[in-house]
């Protein structure tokens, strides 16, 4: 059974780095593409970047430098990690993953997690 | 980025016919997907590369297009269909969203 999960800190203070972990099950990273998306509350989803099968990355460039995502296949665990966090950057944080190639959509996703940035 | 618009809400009764529309600034290719969202919970893929029905997805939905215009069609729809839809695209980097159709069944 293919499965997400995001774990990060509720709040952080501005300026500060956000980091969350996305631990997944039923599926090994060598073989699943996983999108890091977030989502303000009240308003749409935004893909922020994504870890290929292959270890490649990919970024939006609307988060310049200020994005990294990792992994550590033995543990299952896709990062991300995001620097001189501001207000905007408040919003629930999903990480989705697909088997199926980079033009293929992800099909699972995790719960989510909210993460509140404060002055 | 490829923007896409939808329409921000649409309000319909049950047993009815909905299309909720996306259009993208630039082709996509076929390379659309549609994702349903209820509140509080995370977006379920409904339809991907324009027209697959993604598996475990009721056959009352449907997607079509290509190039710079899509649909997504609920028939007909159920009270359980309240939510808000989002298209996607992946053939531009960055992957890029729509900004929502709240579906609201009266």
């Amino acid at each position: 059974q293919v499965q997400l999960k995001e774990t990060g800190p509720d709040l952080v203070q501005l300026t500060q780095t956000l980091s969350i972990t996305c631990t997944v099950s039923g599926f090994s990273l060598t073989t699943y593409n996983v999108h890091w998306v977030r989502q303000p509350p009240g308003k749409g989803l935004e893909w922020m970047g994504a870890m290929w099968n292959g270890g490649g990355t990919d970024y939006n460039s609307a988060f310049k430098s200020r994005l990294s995502i990792s992994r550590d296949t033995s543990k299952s665990q896709v990062f991300l990690k995001m620097n001189s966090l501001q207000t905007d950057d408040t919003a629930k944080y999903f990480c989705a993953g697909t088997m199926y190639t980079t033009d293929y959509p992800p099909d699972y996703w995790g719960q989510g997690v909210m993460v509140t940035v404060s002055s | 980025d490829t923007v896409l618009t939808q329409s921000p809400a649409l309000a319909v009764s049950p047993g009815e016919r909905v299309t909720i529309s996306c259009r993208a600034s630039e082709s996509v290719s076929t390379l659309m997907h549609w994702y349903q969202q209820k509140p509080g919970q995370q977006p379920t893929l409904l339809i991907y590369l324009a027209s697959n029905l993604e598996s475990g997805v009721p056959a009352r939905f449907s997607g079509s297009g290509s190039g710079t215009d899509f649909t997504l069609t609920i028939d007909p729809v159920e009270a359980d269909d309240t939510a808000t839809y989002y298209c996607q695209q992946s053939w531009n980097d960055p992957l890029t969203f729509g900004s929502g159709t709240k579906l609201e069944i009266k």
